[in-house]
């Protein structure tokens, strides 16, 4: 597609449930980074990804949180067993390059996925 | 440890009037880059302007400039003849000390254009 799209666009589950948030990028965008924006704040790094590979995963909060990208290309962000606090809006980012994506700015995002937890 | 602050939660302006809207941050490195995102209700970021810190020269895109102060750490951003379709949140941010892929970002102003 011509941007990065996200779905669901909102997603209400019950605590204790498992999510799956997706996240496609732009065709040929090697670099894809997740982040977490909760209410009233900026977003908080989650996860970076080098092609198939989780470059940094530092940001994830805990180990309920995982995230695949195995082709390359689509990412999916998995919750487990999911809780109030992770009700944030997940956004989803990708660049041609990680050196041309921070240095010059040029991340191009996704609408996020609103999650409500319970 | 790095931070970013933008001390306005909240500006209201008329259409056609001029905003800045400050940023101010702290790092350790020398040669890095900062940026200001809007995040409209759609809530797509979208990249409005960056600066190099190395570079005197304040950048400018359209409507949009800066105003960046490196000895002072300060990097604020004025919107001129603003529009209704600038209402957004604004982020300032910059990366990670020695990431190249790792944004620190602020906490985010709402900017209400009023008709």
């Amino acid at each position: 597609g011509a941007g990065v799209s996200q779905t669901p666009s909102n997603k209400v589950t019950e605590k204790g449930k498992y999510v799956e948030l997706r996240c496609d990028p732009i065709s040929g965008h090697t670099a894809l980074y997740w982040y977490r924006q909760s209410l009233g704040q900026g977003p908080e790094f989650l996860i970076y990804f080098q092609g198939t590979g989780a470059a940094d995963d530092s940001g994830l909060p805990n180990d309920r949180f995982f995230a695949v990208r195995p082709e390359g290309s689509v990412s999916t962000l998995k919750i487990q067993r999911t809780e109030r606090g992770d009700s944030a809006v997940y956004l989803c980012a990708s660049s041609l390059f990680p050196l041309a994506g921070t240095n010059t700015g040029e991340l191009f995002f996704g609408e996020g996925s609103r999650l409500t937890v319970l | 440890a790095q931070t970013v602050t933008q001390s306005q939660p909240e500006m209201s302006v008329q259409e056609a009037e001029t905003v800045t809207l400050s940023c101010t941050y702290d790092t350790s490195e020398n040669n890095y880059y900062l940026f200001w995102y809007k995040q409209p209700p759609s809530r797509q970021m979208i990249l409005v302007i960056r600066q190099e810190a190395y570079k005197q020269q304040n950048a400018t895109e359209n409507r949009f400039s800066v105003n960046f102060q490196k000895a002072a750490k300060s990097f604020s951003l004025k919107i001129s003849d603003s529009q209704l379709g600038d209402t957004a949140m604004y982020f300032c941010a910059f990366p990670l000390l020695g990431s190249n892929y790792q944004l620190i970002w602020g906490a985010g102003t709402k900017l209400i254009i009023k008709p």
